[in-house]
């Protein structure tokens, strides 16, 4: 089967850094994608792994070991509009996208 | 500006009736999808199409129908043998697939059952 685990909360505090990993069990694989969505809202994009190896974008970065089935988004400087919640997604080759349960994470002041 | 409608915000509906959600964008996106997500829980795909007048089940397509004759729409239908309806619904839209692929998604669809 095909499947995504996630932590299902995480908390930290304002100006730490968290890391929430993901890992998947899918019948083929394109890559890992991670997305952010405030409660009520819709979900945001935030990286793509295709390739091994850890990819930045701002204060946000995400890894991927393809032998492991592994992957983490890493948010530094943690600000209070980071509370949300983060999923990560794999999209396997029958262009069936497939969504983790989610991670809800809660910035203190 | 470019983007994702989805309409409407709320929607609320009588048992064993029919309900169809509207969903057009007009970034020439190719791909479109439409997810399902109940409190607490992640997306599950529920069907998805790469290009008009194509589509495939996702997950969870019982219950479900869904037609693309223009680009721009991919409209959902929710039948009376979906047997536990009360969700929200995400249509969404990517320029491809196999790959890099940023999803982008519309403001999303509650809908009630009554």
């Amino acid at each position: 089967g095909q499947s995504l685990e996630q932590p299902s909360e995480v908390t930290a505090v304002e100006g730490a850094i968290v890391q929430i990993n993901c890992t998947y069990q899918t019948s083929g694989f394109y890559g890992l994608s991670w997305y952010q969505q405030h409660d009520g809202g819709a979900p945001t994009f935030l990286s793509y792994n295709g390739l091994d190896g850890l990819e930045e974008t701002g204060r946000f970065s995400s890894f991927l070991s393809r032998s492991d089935s592994y992957g983490y988004l890493l948010l530094q400087e943690l600000q209070m509009k980071d509370s949300a919640s983060y999923f990560c997604a794999v999209e396997n080759y029958g262009q069936n996208f497939v969504f983790g349960p989610g991670t809800r994470l809660s910035v203190l002041p | 500006d470019g983007g994702i409608t989805q309409s409407p915000k709320y929607l609320f509906r009588k048992e064993g009736q029919n309900v169809t959600l509207s969903c057009e964008q007009n970034l020439n996106h190719d791909a479109m999808y439409w997810y399902r997500q109940d409190p607490g829980q992640g997306l599950r795909l529920i069907y998805y199409s790469q290009i008009v007048n194509d589509f495939q089940k996702g997950d969870i397509a019982e219950g479900y129908s869904v037609s693309r004759e223009k680009k721009e729409s991919f409209p959902l239908t929710v039948t009376s043998a979906q047997k536990n309806p009360t969700a929200f619904y995400l249509c969404a839209s990517s320029s491809g697939t196999g790959g890099y692929n940023e999803q982008f998604f519309g403001p999303g669809t509650r809908l009630t059952v009554l």
